[in-house]
């Protein structure tokens, strides 16, 4: 099983809905990130979090929040999507109790927001 | 505001050959940098990282180099393959006081190896 998973893999929405992307991490890493993938734009990181009750915004967080609801899993919520909200989204975690804080992604939400 | 440069955008390249991708940004004042290989419509995959005390790591035909005075890293490839097609990307973080916060990413190099 993946070490760290995300749903749904894909979605389609329309403007105005919310919707709620979710991560789930089994490598028991304490930080986790949501980011988006732009073409063009590359990657930005939206928000971050380093344990349950400590929540930070990112590059941009407008349009967007996030609930840590247990040390593995952070959910990122679009509470009116958006069309200019369709990217590719991922989750990834980090472990700052090891030396080298790499950073693990998931595999990907495509959103479609129309 | 950290912004990171990959140079080129694009490369093809025979198999066989060796390669050098090229990543620069603008604020020294890093906690680590990582390297990543992208495959289209997949996630991320890290190759590697190096802290911001450290001059270089090795995993395989990959050497990844860093020179924070001057703001550059390098991704050496050795002996290309068709299966190191990918983007790869080059990516930053910064240190805030409990540890590494979020990554600050390129927007990376496409790289076609050609069999």
């Amino acid at each position: 099983d993946a070490d760290v998973t995300q749903t749904p893999r894909n979605r389609i929405t329309k403007t105005g809905k919310r919707i709620m992307l979710e991560c789930s991490q089994t490598k028991g890493h304490d930080r986790m990130y949501w980011y988006r993938q732009d073409p063009g734009l590359g990657l930005r990181l939206i928000y971050y979090s380093f344990d349950v009750k400590d929540i930070n915004k990112g590059e941009i967080s407008d349009g967007y929040s996030v609930s840590r609801q247990a040390q593995a899993k952070f959910s990122l919520s679009l509470e009116s999507a958006i069309p200019n909200q369709t990217a590719l989204y991922f989750c990834a975690t980090s472990d700052t109790t090891g030396s080298e804080e790499t950073q693990y992604f998931g595999p990907g939400t495509r959103l479609l927001v129309l | 505001k950290q912004e990171v440069t990959q140079i080129p955008a694009a490369l093809s390249v025979p198999e066989g050959e060796n390669l050098v991708l090229n990543c620069s940004f603008t604020d020294s004042a890093i906690y680590n940098l990582q390297w990543f290989r992208q495959d289209p419509g997949k996630g991320l995959t890290s190759l590697l990282l190096i802290q911001s005390s450290q001059r270089e790591q090795t995993s395989g035909r990959l050497n990844a180099s860093l020179d924070k005075s001057s703001g550059r890293s390098t991704l050496y490839i050795a002996a290309s393959q068709p299966g190191d097609s990918a983007t790869y990307l080059c990516a930053v973080n910064r240190y805030s006081g409990g540890g590494a916060d979020g990554l600050t990413f390129g927007k990376g190099t496409h790289l076609i190896i050609q069999p």
